[in-house]
């Protein structure tokens, strides 16, 4: 089955960190340019970062730009944002979503069912 | 930054009516604008992209129009479980940006 499942969400302190995870299957996770979106209680959605299929390319929302990090294995068939110096507002499901095969497909084309993070004292 | 704006922001509607649910971004994107449908509780799901090709699976109802500034997306006849939040979203630029979300609720 095609898939991304995200696990690592939790419960942090303000100024805290943690590492989200996002596992494929059912595809060739090398060639496909991978995002987080986010989406805070009872909000809308936000784009939070890009990484290309060979980690050439990566771009961050301003919102995140020097606290988060993206990473991806290719090996291990996986998807990674470090997320560092936490803040109240960061508080949301996290996805992983896949954007679709070929030059110029830059949409959406497939979603974890998101991991939550809670950022609270 | 784009930003996309959704009208209205919830749409009662009646099951067998015909909806249409409109997005304009504050500058031209082209076509490069996708539709997304989310129910509560679940991950958004991949409607239309192009601003009017039917993603995998889609069925015939939805259909999306559009170009530049202004898009729409039309449900034909409403069915039960299509009662979700809509989000269009640009991929024309950095950053990727959505809308705010149309919700269409049962009348």
């Amino acid at each position: 089955e095609v898939q991304l499942v995200e696990s690592g969400g939790g419960l942090v302190q303000p100024g805290g960190s943690l590492r989200l995870s996002c596992a494929a299957s059912g595809f060739t996770f090398s060639d496909y340019n991978l995002n987080w979106v986010r989406q805070a209680p009872g909000k809308g959605l936000e784009w939070v970062s890009y990484i290309s299929s060979t980690t050439a390319a990566i771009y961050y929302a301003d919102s995140v730009k020097g606290r988060f990090t993206i990473s991806r294995d290719n090996a291990e068939n996986s998807l990674f944002l470090q997320m560092d110096s936490l803040r109240v507002e960061d508080t949301a499901v996290y996805y992983c979503a896949r954007v679709a095969y070929g030059y110029g497909n830059y949409y959406f084309d497939l979603w974890g069912q998101g991991t939550l993070v809670t950022v609270s004292s | 930054e784009i930003v996309m704006t959704q009208s209205p922001a919830t749409l009662s509607v009646s099951p067998g009516e015909r909806v249409t649910l409109s997005c304009r971004a504050s500058q031209s994107v082209s076509s490069s604008l996708a539709w997304y449908q989310q129910k509560p509780g679940q991950a958004p799901r991949l409607l239309i992209y192009g601003a009017s090709a039917r993603a995998t699976g889609i069925p015939a109802r939805f259909s999306g129009s559009g170009s530049g500034t202004e898009f729409t997306l039309s449900i034909s006849s409403l069915q039960s479980e299509d009662f979700a939040v809509y989000y269009c979203q640009q991929y024309k630029n950095w950053p990727r940006t959505f809308g705010q979300g149309t919700k269409v609720e049962i009348k």
